[in-house]
């Protein structure tokens, strides 16, 4: 089945550019997403990317895609406190029906 | 307002009770889902539900059992508890497979 692997820690300085690296193993995913769960909460969908895509950019937040390599990373520009939590990469082929998540990367930012 | 909401948040058993967790979505989806997150943080599908009929069920032990009693609730059984069932389980709703999922905060669930 699918398999998912991120790094499981990066810490960055406030205002510092975060990226967070996601590799995936089946070929077929068609959507992939990042999700943010801060402490003690639930999960929140940042953003996500199709297959046929190759970047997104939503504001502070940039999706690069690699279908080749099947490499996925989320920047973020100008790390604030706030961004302190896990952000979990997901990948499906199907929808939300067959998400696989990764471990999750535990960002910490310092002031 | 909460629009995926899980109760209780906390629930701490020990070994071989049964219990439930339950899930309700006022978003008026017809998807839902649960969720199980381990120690490790890892993520993993356990059910899903469109429309009152199980569409997904990994490879879940047959002690958990779903039960939605209409669209807008999917609850969680859980029969002869195990220490290996501690773990955080997240309920989530979506409009049709295909859309975004929004997630509940999670019932951690401890079993001693």
């Amino acid at each position: 089945g699918e398999d998912v692997e991120q790094s499981l820690f990066l810490s960055v300085r406030e205002g510092d550019s975060s990226v967070i690296n996601c590799t995936y193993t089946d070929s077929s995913s068609t959507y992939l997403y990042w999700y943010k769960q801060e402490p003690g909460a639930g999960l929140q969908l940042l953003t996500y990317i199709f297959s046929n895509m190759d970047m997104k950019q939503d504001q502070r937040l940039t999706v690069l895609l690699n279908k080749k390599d099947k490499h996925l990373s989320l920047r973020i520009a100008d790390t604030q406190t706030g961004d302190s939590a896990i952000y979990f990469c997901a990948v499906s082929n199907s929808g939300y029906s067959t998400l696989t998540f990764g471990k999750g990367t535990m960002l910490l930012v310092s002031p | 307002d909460t629009a995926v909401s899980q109760t209780p948040k906390y629930l701490v058993t020990q070994m071989g009770n049964d219990k439930s967790i339950k899930c309700e979505q006022n978003l008026g989806h017809d998807t839902m889902y649960w969720y199980k997150q381990d120690s490790k943080k890892f993520l993993k599908i356990m059910f899903s539900y469109n429309n009152k009929e199980l569409i997904i069920n990994e490879t879940v032990p047959n002690r958990f059992s779903p039960k939605s009693p209409d669209k807008a609730h999917l609850n969680l059984h859980i029969n002869s508890l195990e220490l290996g069932d501690s773990a955080v389980y997240f309920c989530a709703s979506s409009l049709r497979e295909d859309t975004e999922a929004f997630f509940g905060q999670g019932t951690r669930l401890t079993v001693v």
